[in-house]
């Protein structure tokens, strides 16, 4: 099994649309997720990150189940600007990302 | 503040070539990370330097080396080239005692290897 697995996508959406992203991982004693946000051809920027149960920030929310080791992106109201790749990232250790293969979102109008 | 800065932006090298890259760090930040992505793939951690000493290293073949300065500035050293090194090269740095989501990536060099 992979460390982190990711639907590859794409998902093609209209934009208004609310759509999520789920993310496996193997390591049960990760204790932090990450979601990067990478647009074509640039570096991977941080979205969010999990802790506990889950995070909220505006449209996006984050959700974590530990019982299941999957993680969760849910984005609402789907904008144009959010067509990009969803890197999903299990730290291995402080340093040491481990990520997913991302979820390519295309919104269009 | 500049952020992370990596050169060249673009490079084309022939197999069995070598290449060096290079990596200035966010200012403050003294650990650089090395990165792999492949085309339609996720980063792959290559190593991490930290006091000018490899720290950890991923599963990358000595091919593969570093180095950093003291001004914590780095290079990713690939010797042989083979088709299959052709990627985007992304270079991290975080600040003293920082978490992992305290890491910056730099916008990256790509690799073509013909």
């Amino acid at each position: 099994r992979k460390e982190v697995e990711q639907d590859p996508g794409p998902f093609n959406v209209p934009e208004g649309a609310t759509v999520a992203f789920n993310c496996t991982y193997s390591n049960s004693a990760s204790q932090s997720f990450f979601w990067y946000r990478q647009d074509c051809r640039k570096e991977p920027k941080l979205l969010m990150s999990v802790y506990s149960s889950g995070n909220e920030d505006g449209r996006f929310t984050a959700q974590l189940n530990r019982a299941s080791q999957y993680i969760s992106l849910l984005i609402r109201d789907s904008k144009l600007s959010d067509s990009a790749t969803y890197l999903c990232v299990v730290p291995y250790n402080t340093d040491k990302l481990i990520f997913g293969t991302g979820t390519r979102l295309q919104v269009f109008p | 503040d500049a952020g992370v800065t990596q050169s060249p932006t673009h490079l084309i090298k022939t197999r069995g070539q070598q290449v060096t890259l290079r990596c200035s760090p966010k200012s403050g930040h003294d650990t650089v990370s090395w990165y792999q992505q492949a085309l339609g793939q996720g980063p792959q951690f290559i190593f991490q330097y930290y006091e000018e000493e490899e720290r950890q290293r991923g599963n990358f073949p000595d091919r593969f080396s570093g180095h950093q300065f003291p001004n914590y500035s780095s290079e990713l050293n690939v010797n042989a080239l083979l088709l299959g090194d052709s990627a985007l090269y992304l270079c991290a740095s975080r600040p003293p005692g920082g978490s992992p989501y305290e890491q910056y990536f730099g916008p990256g060099t790509r690799l073509t290897v013909t």
